[in-house]
């Protein structure tokens, strides 16, 4: 099965920007994650989908403050001007097909602190 | 709005069965592929189960193959999670989660319910 790396942990001042990282495996550098996030007690939500062309696509009242972008196996997703609500755990998926089964995995989550 | 609405969640034995049901409303279900995350307390994200528009295909995670059916009436715009054979490697909040692509596998998820808590225990 494909393995997304994510660090557990992440913090940011109120107002500063952050930086959130998902690697894909190596046999599997070249697909497309996405990006969701959880608050405290609450459902995940869809933030964006990431190409490994780096373009990215938004889901719904997702604000100009989160941008995505790629390099190599890595899926990044950047949020400028951290505020409290952006305190949540943030996980990364990815679609495959192997051997002709198709599923959905998960990073781990990185849990972000605003400081 | 879309929403997402699931039940059918509580406490059951290990080995024993449970039926999950999701009410969507807010959109044409018929024209959305659906699926079911989990997520075990404390714990990541797992993709659970993913059904095409009619219903006609269906694919599921091996931690669960077997086990469980999946199944949709698009008339009464519900989703369906049958579950049997349960442990406690099965307790997780159960998410009903819709997917925007047409693609007949799962790809993305862009509105989830408020979950579903299935406990297995004795």
């Amino acid at each position: 099965l494909p393995v997304l790396t994510q660090p557990p942990s992440a913090s940011a001042l109120l107002g500063a920007s952050i930086k959130l990282t998902c690697t894909l495996s190596s046999d599997h550098s070249t697909y497309t994650i996405e990006w969701y996030r959880q608050r405290p007690g609450r459902s995940p939500q869809y933030i964006m989908r990431v190409k490994s062309d780096g373009s990215y696509k938004k889901g719904d009242g997702i604000p100009d403050r989160f941008v995505g972008f790629s390099s190599g196996a890595d899926r990044y997703l950047t949020i400028s001007n951290l505020q409290s609500d952006d305190e949540a755990v943030y996980h990364c998926g990815e679609s495959h097909t192997i051997g002709g089964q198709v599923g959905y995995v998960f990073g781990t989550g990185t849990e972000v602190t605003v400081l | 709005e879309v929403q997402l609405v699931e039940s059918g969640g509580g406490l059951v034995q290990p080995g024993g069965s449970l039926r999950l049901s999701c009410a969507a409303s807010g959109f044409t279900f018929s024209n959305y592929e659906m699926n079911w995350v989990r997520q075990a307390p404390g714990r990541g994200l797992e993709w659970v189960a993913h059904i095409s528009r009619s219903g006609s295909t269906v694919h599921f995670a091996d931690s669960v193959k077997g086990r469980v059916t999946v199944s949709r009436d698009n008339a009464e715009n519900s989703l369906y999670l049958q579950m049997s054979g349960l442990s406690a490697d099965d307790t997780a909040i159960y998410y009903c989660v819709r997917d925007p692509t047409s693609h007949g596998s799962p790809q993305q998820f862009d509105y989830w319910g408020q979950g579903t808590l299935v406990a297995v225990s004795s």
